[in-house]
């Protein structure tokens, strides 16, 4: 297992347009989480599922956003109609049920022009 | 809601010195636990150290431990004999006991190791 793959690294989009970004978690874990991070602060959390279910939603996820997990293997983040305050890194982590640390990802760049 | 505070934006520390990195947490409950996690420039975050509230025992990670305070909030990370590879952001991060449980994070502190 080569721990959680974010792809892709970079995307580079215009004002209005869709993106998606994808995320394969560590096999065994049972838990993904969705994180933005801009420039300089803290992982802001977005969303998170266990299994193939999507259990909290952040008040930061607007209807622009969409998450998905189906069969509970990898998931992916969909923006629709980019803005450029969307421009961000968006991290995925992976984990077990039990409370522990999360195993993050490389992230997706998103510039929005 | 619980909140995270890393209250220095920067830090520096010479080459094989000793840095203390400051956090502070706000929550009303007894179960949780606390992270401290490294992101160095351009890579991806990595788990540090962890401690659970309701060991007293500080942890410690080879030359990373941490100064565990639960009744003033409070969770520092000391690095000992500092290297030039340690320098990074890092966050402190929170994440509740419960079943449901982000981890909420600090806005993170910038440490320069000087060779």
């Amino acid at each position: 297992d080569t721990g959680v793959s974010q792809n892709p690294r970079h995307k580079i989009t215009k004002r209005g347009q869709n993106v998606t970004f994808r995320c394969d978690p560590i096999s065994e874990h049972n838990r993904l989480y969705w994180y933005r991070q801009t420039l300089g602060q803290g992982p802001e959390f977005l969303t998170y599922f266990q299994n193939e279910a999507q259990l909290e939603k952040s008040r930061l996820l607007s209807d622009r956003f969409s998450a998905e997990r189906p069969k509970g293997s990898f998931s992916t983040l969909e923006i629709q109609r980019t803005e450029q305050g969307d421009s961000a890194m968006y991290l995925c982590a992976s984990s077990l049920v039990t409370p522990g640390g999360y195993t993050f990802g490389s992230g997706t760049r998103l510039t929005v022009v | 809601a619980q909140t995270v505070t890393q209250s220095q934006p920067e830090m520096s520390v010479q080459e094989a010195e000793t840095v203390t990195l400051s956090c502070t947490y706000d929550t009303s409950e007894s179960d949780y636990y606390l992270f401290w996690y490294k992101q160095p420039p351009s890579r991806q975050m990595i788990l540090v150290i962890r401690q659970e509230a309701y060991k007293q025992q500080n942890a410690t990670e080879n030359r990373f431990s941490v100064n565990f305070q639960k009744a003033a909030k409070s969770f520092s990370l000391k690095i000992s004999d500092s290297q030039l590879g340690d320098a990074a952001m890092y966050f402190c991060a929170y994440r509740s006991g419960g079943d449901n449980n982000d981890m909420r994070f600090g806005a993170g502190t910038r440490l320069t190791v000087k060779p």
